[in-house]
């Protein structure tokens, strides 16, 4: 089963945009993370932020996380053509082993 | 340090026909997962393995799916036999395990994948 849910689907804008992607999940975590997945390839870790952070930020990337919410975003700023890609949330759960949970992702198409 | 190595890249059976998929994970992690990933999906854990022992393999269908880590460093996934619906990639991770529990969390590193195609 699925726990992450991002929002939008689909995203398209231009160079030099902000883009923002959202996701929501449904049960307690350990802590949520968003990956990249270029078409063809496999998925590439982003930024993992622990439920006891609010916000974390990583070069032009801003992860916000709200418990009480159940949801976080993933803000992109200064987009690139190369920045074109599937954007996954991915949930740890907090009992168990640290298995992720992945949402069905969004498409970003920067273009030119 | 080299990344989680999967083969084949791409591969096209049958249905009914088996096919095995071979993974080697970063060299010390001690966590290896597979993932089916349905075109427009997310990734679906299948089985978790920690060391040689499996964690949890609540997703994988047992009927026609196998897996098996031995000397707990390469995986195999076999499916047999193969129907449409298999049609996926299958991603192999790893990671180091972390603490249970708390808010340590980990990173886990995907390999390439391996197409799946069935016919």
């Amino acid at each position: 089963s699925q726990q992450g849910e991002e929002d939008p689907q689909a995203l398209s804008i231009q160079e030099g945009e902000n883009a923002t992607m959202n996701c929501s999940y449904k049960t307690s975590i350990n802590n949520l993370q968003w990956y990249r997945q270029n078409s063809g390839r496999g998925l590439v870790h982003l930024i993992l932020i622990r439920s006891n952070e609010r916000e974390k930020h990583s070069g032009r990337l801003r992860v916000t996380l709200d418990t009480s919410k159940k949801s976080s975003s993933l803000l992109i700023t200064a987009s690139r053509a190369a920045d074109t890609a599937s954007y996954f949330c991915a949930t740890a759960s907090i009992s168990g082993y640290s298995t992720l949970t992945f949402g069905k992702g969004t498409m970003l198409l920067v273009s030119p | 340090e080299a990344g989680v190595a999967q083969s084949p890249r791409y591969k096209i059976i049958e249905k009914r026909q088996s096919v095995a998929f071979w993974c080697n994970p970063i060299s010390g992690h001690a966590t290896l997962y597979w993932y089916q990933q349905i075109l427009g999906q997310g990734p679906k854990l299948l089985i978790q393995f920690q060391n040689n022992g499996v964690v949890d393999d609540s997703q994988l269908p047992k009927d026609r799916f196998s897996a098996e880590r031995l000397k707990g460093v390469d995986s195999t996934l076999k499916i047999q036999p193969a129907k449409l619906e298999d049609s996926a990639v299958y991603l192999c991770a790893s990671s180091h395990p972390s603490s249970l529990g708390g808010v340590s969390g980990n990173t886990i590193y995907f390999g390439e994948g391996s197409w799946l195609t069935v016919v």
